[in-house]
């Protein structure tokens, strides 16, 4: 089972800030936070990953609570081409030989509106 | 990231028969990975392929359905053996560049079994 919880959908207005939450209470302190989308009839797509601290790209921001129980994913101005499922994901990184498997719960279906 | 192409992109088959599906990487890559997507349902780890030696299945999954080669660190294929309307589902190549990196998926091939 994934170790993570989403809630399965959300609205976001066109232009506005996307802020999508996860919890992962169970986390390990060698687990990283993985985010990936699905655009309807692709294959997934690589947006951030973190371990502990906030992380931010050209895609998106990612925010990590000090306690590492929950993260946010933040698309800073949502465009209709954001619309996807987004799947958060914990799983062990490099280091050690590991290689933890990415395992999907159901994700976030995001719905960016006009 | 990698480049990741897979063929075919789709196709329709007859119950019975067999499908080989060639996923091909721009850049050698340690690990490959073959996922499953049910329609409406999230993403499941068939196999990992290695190269030079037998894949690795996940539970539920094994070789004489779903026999994977693995050549060199470009190229593997994955084979849906004998197939049935229930094996109609989007097939997912997936890499990264070492062990515990980021995966990276293809464009996936979609498979419907009549």
């Amino acid at each position: 089972d994934a170790k993570t919880t989403q809630p399965p959908s959300m609205d976001c207005a066109e232009g506005r800030a996307a802020n999508l939450p996860c919890n992962h209470s169970t986390i390990s302190g060698n687990e990283y936070v993985y985010w990936y989308r699905q655009i309807h009839s692709q294959g997934p797509q690589y947006i951030i990953h973190g371990l502990k601290n906030n992380e931010t790209n050209e895609m998106a921001s990612l925010i990590i609570t000090e306690d590492r129980k929950s993260s946010t994913l933040i698309l800073p101005h949502a465009t209709l081409r954001d619309t996807a499922v987004y799947y958060c994901i914990v799983r062990v990184g490099s280091g050690g030989g590991s290689q933890g498997n990415l395992i999907f719960g159901k994700g976030t279906k995001l719905s960016v509106k006009p | 990231s990698a480049v990741i192409s897979q063929k075919p992109s789709r196709d329709i088959c007859q119950r019975g028969t067999s499908l080989t599906i060639q996923c091909q990487v721009d850049s050698q890559v340690t690990m490959m990975f073959w996922y499953r997507q049910q329609p409406g349902q999230s993403l499941t780890l068939i196999a990992t392929a290695n190269q030079g030696s037998e894949a690795t299945y996940e539970s539920g999954f094994v070789i004489d359905k779903f026999p994977i080669s693995r050549p060199n660190l470009t190229f593997s294929t994955l084979t849906v053996s004998n197939m049935s309307p229930e094996d109609s589902s989007i097939y997912l190549c997936s890499v990264s560049r070492d062990l515990g990196e980021t995966q990276y998926f293809g464009p996936g091939t979609r498979l419907l079994v009549l």
